[in-house]
């Protein structure tokens, strides 16, 4: 079955660049499935941040739009995340998930187990 | 675009039953939204849809039948019967709004559950 793995470092620099991965194994990433990373801050709910179609249509949490990029390798079958101007704000656990468009109902079915990025210096 | 609120905990005795409860912004009331359990250190996991008619679709793979929901004006409730050990978790309840480039998808807060 389809397993999501992302990867990156835990550990990124006030004001610099974090940079995440998640390699799709178990199936191709041009399916016809959305691609998208959610986060989520130590103690907190879950935020969207953003999601990629393997054509490289994208869909971006407003409030994020302007530090977030989300690309695809169809080559290697993976996608990455990366968000600019990072602060403390953006410590979190971030994981990579699948929202799956044919399922009854369409939902993000398949999940990540999820990378701790921590900002600070 | 819809808020969805969560209660932060909940709790309920083993072998009970617990109605959860996620709360959408005025104006949504006919919003679908979908529940996710996440157990400590995981991912969340999808466990089914609901509107103002139950549940839309199939739940989520491996769901138990303890799990049903129902939809009523602007909440919507997973409720779980014979809670068991497992059942402790996070639960997440999502939903989406827009479209094109208005395009978002939300999250209520969160309800941890423990079960005493």
């Amino acid at each position: 079955q389809v397993q999501l793995q992302e990867s990156g470092p835990g550990l990124v620099k006030p004001s610099g660049t974090l940079s995440l991965t998640c390699a799709v194994s178990g199936g191709s990433i041009s399916s016809s499935n959305w691609w998208s990373w959610v986060r989520q801050p130590p103690g907190k709910g879950l935020e969207w941040i953003g999601e990629i179609y393997h054509s490289g249509s994208t869909n971006y949490n407003p409030s994020l739009k302007s530090r977030v990029t989300i690309s695809v390798d169809k080559s290697k079958n993976q996608f990455s995340l990366k968000l600019s101007s990072v602060t403390a704000a953006d410590t979190a656990v971030y994981y990579c998930a699948r929202f799956r468009v044919a399922g009854n109902p369409d939902a993000f079915d398949i999940w990540g187990q999820g990378t701790m990025v921590t900002v600070s210096s | 675009q819809p808020v969805l609120t969560q209660p932060p905990s909940a709790s309920a005795s083993l072998g009970a039953s617990v109605t959860l409860t996620c709360t959408l912004s005025s104006g949504y009331s006919n919003y679908k939204v979908d529940w996710y359990q996440q157990r400590p250190g995981k991912g969340p996991r999808f466990v089914m849809r609901v509107g103002t008619g139950g549940i839309v679709g199939s739940k989520g793979d491996g769901i138990p039948d303890r799990f049903s929901v129902l939809g009523s004006g602007l909440n919507r409730y997973l409720t779980i019967k014979n809670i068991q050990e497992e059942d402790e978790s996070d639960y997440h309840c999502g939903a989406d709004h827009g479209s094109g480039s208005n395009f978002v998808r939300v999250f209520g807060g969160g309800t941890k559950l423990t079960v005493l």
